[in-house]
């Protein structure tokens, strides 16, 4: 089966922890996106990747960090730093991180909620 | 900076109805506007992709629509059915912004039996 997975579905955090959150794609897409999703506030780009080896902050990195060490893998990340982490999180991936192509559309995984105990 | 606008935030519909879900955006230099659906706590499904030098795209039930000149996108669903119960939010790509996406906040839909 071809897609997007994430794990867990679910984590658990104390404060002062830092939390990484795994994604995993077999669609062999050079680009990866982190998003973040709060009740009410939609989507916000954590961080990108186009290219395995390379990434690029989002609109609200502040207090993630992430690497691209395998064009399949794009782990994220939750420092301490971050003061309010609870939220849902999705990955994504699509084909072409670079100038975007006809029908270049991002498939996303099934999202892992984080939760700051 | 470009901003995706839906209204309202909520919809609720008796079943067979058709409907038309908006979307505006601020800035017309897109690349592309993309409708995605979201089902309680999963993650985002790809609906319907218009490329920015197109009109519309149709998949079965589901039309959608763009009028970049005015900034605005539609989602027709005709006859709608209890299992299209769900959230929909409308994504823009800006030119040259390497395929990042822009998000409305999305419309959660509800169909009444």
């Amino acid at each position: 089966d071809g897609g997007i997975t994430q794990s867990p579905k679910y984590l658990f955090r104390k404060e002062g922890q830092n939390v990484t959150l795994s994604c995993e794609q077999n669609l062999n897409h050079d680009a990866m996106y982190w998003y973040r999703q709060d009740p009410g506030q939609g989507l916000r780009l954590i961080y990108y990747s186009q290219i395995v080896n390379d990434f690029q902050k989002g609109d609200i990195a502040e207090g993630y960090s992430v690497s691209r060490e395998k064009k399949e893998s794009f782990p994220l990340t939750v420092t301490s730093a971050q003061k309010n982490p609870t939220a849902f999180y999705l990955c994504a991936s699509a084909r072409n991180g670079g100038l975007p192509t006809l029908a270049d559309t991002q498939y996303f995984g099934p999202g892992t909620r984080l939760t700051v105990l | 900076k470009q901003e995706v606008t839906q209204i309202p935030a909520a919809l609720s519909v008796p079943e067979g109805e058709n409907l038309v879900l908006n979307c505006s955006f601020t800035d017309s230099a897109i690349y592309n506007l993309q409708w995605f659906r979201q089902d309680p706590g999963k993650g985002l499904t790809s609906l319907l992709l218009i490329q920015s030098s197109q009109r519309e795209q149709t998949s079965g039930r589901l039309n959608a629509s763009l009028d970049k000149s005015s900034g605005r996108s539609t989602l027709y669903i005709a006859a709608s059915q209890p299992g299209d119960s769900a959230t929909y939010l409308c994504a823009v790509t800006i030119t040259g912004a390497n395929s990042k996406l822009t998000f409305g906040k999305g419309i959660t839909l509800s169909v009444r039996p």
